[in-house]
């Protein structure tokens, strides 16, 4: 079955580490590939999404992710973090074929410490 | 200004009282969609709608309906609602029925089945 797996439910950084959250997908063939941020009381944004092509995209708010095949992951990365990226980032996978739905991972929880 | 407006914001019902959670976007969207979410479960789509007249079930469409009758409103039924129905609810809409298509998503209807 497709799934995709955020294997942190909870992380800790502090104002201006950096950071990576991980997300891994199961699919037949590349699935297209998104990152939603959820601030706390709000619904989701897109940040950035993958199709093809490379492997490395730029999103908003100075995120970026990286798509590796080989390990089927997605992973979420940001030089510095800023107090203000505190919220709640859901992965999430379509297969691009048929019908447009969308299948989200369980979310990471991110807290930024001063 | 381009929005998906959900309504209400947060509602408590009581076993069984038929509701309506409606939702309504204004960029002539083809797309929408509804989603709930629960602690450590991340987002699930329950029914989606490509078109006018066209909705089809998500995950989870157990004791939800829907209807398209006109492309703005997409709303949300819950014929006889239970307890395990109390969660956070999202409607989502994007330009067109591609993956590609960003979603854009309402602010969320906290639901509480008492």
């Amino acid at each position: 079955a497709q799934s995709v797996t955020q294997p942190d439910i909870h992380i800790t950084v502090s104002e201006g580490a950096s950071l990576e959250l991980r997300c891994n997908y199961s699919y037949g063939a590349t699935p297209y590939l998104f990152w939603y941020v959820q601030s706390p009381g709000q619904g989701l944004q897109l940040l950035l999404k993958y199709f093809s092509g490379d492997t490395l995209v730029q999103g908003i708010k100075g995120f970026e992710a990286e798509f590796k095949r080989s390990q089927s992951s997605f992973n979420l990365r940001k030089p510095s973090v800023h107090w203000s990226d505190a919220a709640e980032y859901f992965c999430a996978a379509s297969s691009g074929a048929g019908s447009y739905q969308l299948t989200f991972g369980k979310g990471t929880k991110l807290s930024v410490i001063p | 200004e381009a929005q998906v407006t959900q309504n209400p914001r947060y509602l408590i019902t009581v076993t069984g009282k038929k509701l309506t959670v409606t939702c309504s976007q204004n960029m002539n969207h083809e797309y929408m969609s509804w989603y709930r979410q629960d602690p450590g479960l991340g987002l699930r789509q329950i029914y989606y709608s490509m078109n006018v007249e066209v909705t089809d079930k998500g995950d989870v469409p157990e004791g939800y309906k829907v209807s398209r009758k006109e492309k703005r409103n997409f709303p949300l039924i819950l014929e006889s609602p239970s307890p395990n129905q109390t969660s956070l609810y999202f409607c989502a809409s994007s330009l067109s029925t591609t993956p590609e298509e960003k979603l854009f998503f309402g602010s969320g209807t906290q639901l509480s089945v008492l």
